[in-house]
């Protein structure tokens, strides 16, 4: 079984550029997450989805900050214009609707801002 | 005051030595509890859940404490290849919250 898909694996851009990040849950997994993570730091929850409603997105800096998961399946997170203090891995999960069982995470987007 | 607190660590222990650290949680009302490991660079991995009456896998035990808000793992016969950080995780409304982690390296 495949399991979560990320890519890019490295992004390095400069402050004020957009960038993309992309998943892919695995397959029937209904549930979304995309996470951050700054070193040293346990990942950080910036947003979940339920297929493809936006259930919490509470933590989500939205100023600059966009995620769509429009077929309910794969998402992108998107970042513009980035900062620096964006730096860090951003991690998507996917789980069953009731994640008894925890999250799978995907290897995750190291993202440096220059 | 953060949902999940770990020690930080690092814990550096001999190869075959018992290592053991704990995580505290601030909601009561938490219903589920992971312990996963992250190696440098990588991905957390599911290492393993903790049930009430607390429960093995192999050479790690881990233990929940309702009443004192905190979980614990224990790892036994330490091996090289278990050095990594150890992320406390707990659930709340669907939320899987973590732990900053702990370290731990096994030398030889």
């Amino acid at each position: 079984e495949a399991g979560v898909v990320q890519s890019p694996r490295y992004k390095i851009i400069e402050k004020k550029q957009p960038v993309a990040f992309w998943c892919n849950p695995i397959s029937g997994h209904n549930t979304l997450y995309w996470y951050r993570q700054n070193l040293g730091q346990g990942p950080e929850l910036l947003i979940r989805y339920e297929n493809e409603e936006a259930v919490d997105d509470s933590q989500l800096p939205k100023d600059r900050f966009s995620a769509e998961r429009l077929k309910g399946v794969d998402s992108t997170l998107k970042i513009q214009p980035a900062e620096l203090g964006d730096s860090a891995v951003y991690l998507c999960a996917s789980s069953p609707s009731n994640p008894t069982d925890g999250y799978t995470f995907g290897s995750g987007t190291r993202l440096t801002v220059v | 005051r953060k949902e999940v607190e770990q020690d930080p660590g690092p814990f550096n222990v001999p190869e075959g030595a018992t290592v053991a650290f704990n995580c505290t949680y601030s909601n009561s009302a938490s219903q589920s509890f992971f312990w996963y490991r992250q190696d440098c660079r990588k991905e957390p991995k599911l290492l393993m859940s903790v049930y009430s009456s607390g429960n093995e896998d192999g050479r790690f035990t881990a233990q929940l404490n309702r009443a004192s808000q905190y979980i614990s793992l224990l790892i036994r016969d330490s091996k090289l290849s278990d050095s990594a950080t150890y992320l406390c995780a707990v659930l709340n409304d669907y939320k899987l919250s973590f732990g900053a982690g702990t370290t731990v390296t096994v030398r030889a």
